[in-house]
This record gives structure tokens, C-alpha cells and sequence, in this order.
């Protein structure tokens, strides 16, 4: 089947500490997406990359990075530079050229304490 | 930045109630989306709109593209208890050259039984 893996589900870390969140997709989508969900707001994007080894910031990608070296993959880091990083994140992915038919995936919820 | 203003923040309903719920903007969208989202969940596409006026179902559900490319609304009717999630809308816009999606805070719905 189709469809965008994240990995873990749950994932706690220590302050201070580097984590790295997991996308994959074999959707054969070339275009990818990183959102960050808190309570009650709407989906925040920090990077998103519309072809292999090429990203662009979105809103809020201050403290996180990300890399693009396979089309199926895009991993998404969140550094000790970030200063709330507790929250669920979303990968999404679409064809190229239609942002508005994003796909995503089930999330991860970083825990960090 | 654009914002989408998504009411109501939620609603309680008994099972077999229609319900309605819209969003807003003070910005032109050239594509609306409706997402649902499960506990837990990534995000799920329910209906896509691409036309000032477009008016579009899928089962139960139906949502229009208002005229002025400035709102859009999502009916839902004869309500079912698998239908309590949040739902968000989201618009698709140009900015700085390249497209992506501005999501509003979600509705979320309650369905009693």
C-alpha cells in the first residue's frame, strides 16, 4: 500500500539533546512537507522541499533542520537550539506542482523534558 | 502573515444533527481544503475545492468555495459518532514565489450518541 510512514510514534528525549524525526514516503511524490501541531492550532510549517537536495524554510524553522538526499526521505532534526520543541510533528507530501493536495502522514509526538 | 479564521472553535451535537462550519479570511485563496484528523492522527483530505463558487460533496459531507475566494464552509449531515475529529480548512496561496497552505485552528466536533 501507498502511503507516508513516521517514525516513532512517541519519541522523549532530554533537553539539550539533538533528535531526529523520520519521513518516508512511496507515494513517488517529489514534493515534501514538515508541519508542527500544538493544542488547538492549526498546522505550522518549518521546511518543506519541493525536489531531491533542495528545502526551503517555512514559518517556523528556527532551531530545526532538515535534509533531502532521497526522494523517499525527508528526516527532519529538532536542535537543542529549539526552544519549545514539545509538540506533535506532521510530514506531508504531494506531486509536484500541487500544494494543495498534501498528504500526510500519522505523526510523531516529541516529548522532551 | 495570512490567516484562517475557523469557526466554531467546536460544537457538541447529538447523533443524526447536521452540522456547518466555516472559515474566513481577509486574503484571496486559490484552492480550498477540508482535512480531518483523528486523535493521535495526521490529517486526512476530505474534499478539494478549485473554483470561486464550487460547490462539492463527498457522501455526507459538502463544501463550497465562497466567491469571493475569501471563505469557504463544510456541511456535514445526518451526523454519526465516527465523525467526531477536528476538522481544519485550508487555503492554498502564492508567497514569495511559491505555493503552500495556510491551515485554520480546527473545529472540533463532538458527537453524542
Amino acid at each position: 500500500d501507498g502511503g507516508i510512514t513516521q517514525s516513532p510514534k512517541y519519541l522523549f528525549r532530554k533537553e539539550g539533546q539533538n533528535v531526529t524525526l523520520s519521513c518516508e514516503q512511496n507515494l513517488n511524490h517529489d514534493a515534501m512537507y514538515w508541519y508542527r501541531q500544538d493544542p488547538g492550532q492549526g498546522l505550522r510549517l518549518i521546511y518543506y522541499s519541493q525536489i531531491v537536495n533542495d528545502f526551503q524554510k517555512g514559518d517556523i524553522a528556527e532551531g530545526y533542520s532538515v535534509s533531502r538526499e532521497k526522494k523517499e526521505s525527508f528526516p527532519l532534526t529538532v536542535t537543542s537550539a529549539q526552544k519549545n520543541p514539545t509538540a506533535f510533528y506532521l510530514c506531508a507530501s504531494s506531486i509536484a506542482g500541487a500544494t494543495y493536495e498534501q498528504y500526510f502522514g500519522p505523526g510523531t509526538r516529541l516529548t522532551v523534558t | 502573515g495570512q490567516q484562517l479564521n475557523q469557526s466554531p472553535q467546536s460544537m457538541f451535537i447529538q447523533e443524526g444533527e447536521d452540522v456547518s462550519m466555516n472559515c474566513t479570511s481577509s486574503s484571496i485563496f486559490n484552492t480550498w481544503l477540508w482535512y480531518k484528523q483523528d486523535p493521535g492522527e495526521g490529517p486526512v483530505l476530505l474534499i478539494a475545492l478549485y473554483k470561486a463558487g464550487e460547490l462539492t460533496s463527498n457522501g455526507r459531507l459538502t463544501a463550497q468555495f465562497g466567491i469571493t475566494r475569501k471563505d469557504s464552509f463544510l456541511n456535514i449531515s445526518a451526523s454519526i459518532p465516527s465523525d467526531v475529529g477536528i476538522y481544519f480548512c485550508a487555503g492554498n496561496t502564492l508567497q514569495g514565489g511559491s505555493e503552500k497552505l495556510v491551515f485554520g485552528k480546527g473545529t472540533k466536533l463532538t458527537v453524542n450518541p
